[in-house]
């Protein structure tokens, strides 16, 4: 069982509906970071989370800490928005007194106009 | 630059022959990282670096992988006697200290042949 999961896998929407991808980890974490990755590679950092809820224009995060569970939402879809949403646990490490991610599989979206 | 930098941005090289991917994170961010992800594949951790402290190589698949980082500065991610199944986007990372925001790359390609 993977440390971070997310789901769905595949998500198919047309446009001007509202989304949510899932995130669950079973790991205590110091962070969860919600990622976006375009075709040709380059990943953006959308939100970074330890408690409640972001919102950055279309897009909110949120996160609930006892259930160990995050959720981003995207209202008003766009084609633009099709991509990889990535879901990632920042792990804090006390020998090293660093983090690293450990990242979900992954969200492909794909909205249709 | 206003981001984290790598180079080169695509490299084919023959199995078995040495690589060297080089990463510049934005000025200042104490901590770097390095991830992998394979055709298909979700994002791997490779290794992290944090200011002075040793470095967190618990990612890196074998010991034909090594990195540095000098300076506090500039790290090289060496791969040694190179393989096919090395054959990845291979990203770096950079965040002000270990607990904010990290900013990625656009990746280096790398194909074995």
């Amino acid at each position: 069982k993977n440390e971070v999961e997310q789901s769905p896998q595949n998500l198919t929407a047309q446009e001007g509906e509202f989304i949510t991808i899932n995130c669950s980890y079973s790991v205590g974490i110091s962070a969860l970071h919600w990622l976006q990755q375009h075709p040709g590679g380059g990943i953006v950092s959308l939100f970074m989370l330890s408690s409640g809820k972001k919102k950055h224009g279309r897009l909110i995060a949120t996160i609930n800490i006892q259930e160990k569970h995050s959720s981003l939402h995207i209202t008003a879809s766009h084609p633009r928005d099709s991509a990889v949403y990535i879901c990632a646990a920042s792990l804090h490490s006390k020998e090293t007194s660093g983090s690293r991610l450990t990242f979900g599989e992954g969200t492909q979206l794909t909205v249709n106009p | 630059g206003a981001g984290v930098s790598q180079s080169p941005s695509n490299k084919v090289t023959e199995k078995g022959k040495d690589v060297e991917l080089r990463c510049d994170p934005i000025s200042g961010h104490t901590a770097l990282y390095w991830y992998r992800q394979s055709l298909g594949q979700g994002l791997e951790f490779l290794i992290y670096f944090q200011g002075n402290s040793a470095p967190d190589k618990s990612g890196l698949p074998s010991d034909r992988f090594s990195a540095e980082r000098t300076g506090g500065s500039v790290s090289t991610l060496t791969i040694q006697r190179t393989q096919q199944e090395d054959s990845a986007v291979y990203l770096c990372a950079s965040s002000l200290v270990w607990s904010t925001e990290a900013f990625f790359g656009q990746g280096t390609r790398l194909t074995v042949v």
